[in-house]
């Protein structure tokens, strides 16, 4: 499994954009990027997932340049209810059997 | 929508005591996973069972540790003699076969606290 590296906490402002960046120099050529959202005392929920390019969704965009080796989730106009910890996970896709390994994750706090 | 559902919510046991941890499954869902997250770190992959039988467990799953599917919608996990440092978040989560994207599905968790 590719080694993932994200920030610890990052501080925005409501209506804000907010790009959190994660660094996976090893990842491979089949891996996928996956991000999850976990507030306070919630089970993880997922939000997006990309191999190339840019994916977007109702919730995020996920930008990952040519070479993969770093990916960017991008949440347009924060709110407080964004304040969450996020995930970014590196692996296979599977398809079906996918056991998840989680980092520390980045907390991201919205302040009014 | 449909949810992975989790009971109980909270559960306070002594120390030495078995707990039985409940999980319902999305009902199409094939694969079925138990995590833990003790509190302020990281969640952490338990176990993973698909087709009535463990497919993959990690080393915190120990022989203290066992899972059941009992029937067609129950997932459980039970802790036969709890100890201090059991004390956790636990996540049930589940996935389709055949999807076009890894999506997991997670509960809301149950609280344990082993005193």
């Amino acid at each position: 499994l590719a080694k993932t590296t994200q920030p610890i906490s990052m501080d925005s402002y409501e209506g804000q954009e907010v790009n959190i960046t994660c660094s996976h120099n090893n990842i491979a050529t089949n891996d996928y990027i996956t991000w999850y959202q976990q507030f306070p005392s919630q089970g993880p929920r997922f939000i997006i997932q990309g191999y190339k390019t840019k994916v977007t969704n109702e919730v995020a965009s996920l930008f990952i340049p040519a070479d993969r080796k770093s990916s960017t989730l991008s949440l347009p106009r924060v709110s407080l209810s964004d304040t969450a910890v996020y995930y970014c996970l590196v692996g296979a896709f599977s398809g079906g059997y996918n056991k998840l390994i989680f980092g520390a994750g980045t907390r991201l706090a919205v302040h009014p | 929508e449909p949810e992975v559902t989790q009971t109980p919510s909270h559960q306070v046991t002594q120390m030495g005591q078995e707990v039985i941890l409940r999980c319902v499954p999305i009902s199409n869902h094939l694969y079925f996973y138990w995590y833990r997250q003790i509190l302020g770190q990281k969640v952490e992959f338990l176990v993973s069972f698909y087709n009535n039988e463990i497919s993959e467990k990690s080393e915190i799953f120990d022989d203290q540790f066992s899972v059941e599917r009992p029937d067609g919608s129950n997932f459980t996990l039970k802790i036969r003699s709890t100890k201090l440092e059991d004390s956790a978040m636990y996540f049930c989560a589940s996935n389709a076969a055949g999807i076009d994207m890894d999506e997991q599905f997670f509960g809301p968790g149950t609280r344990l606290t082993v005193l």
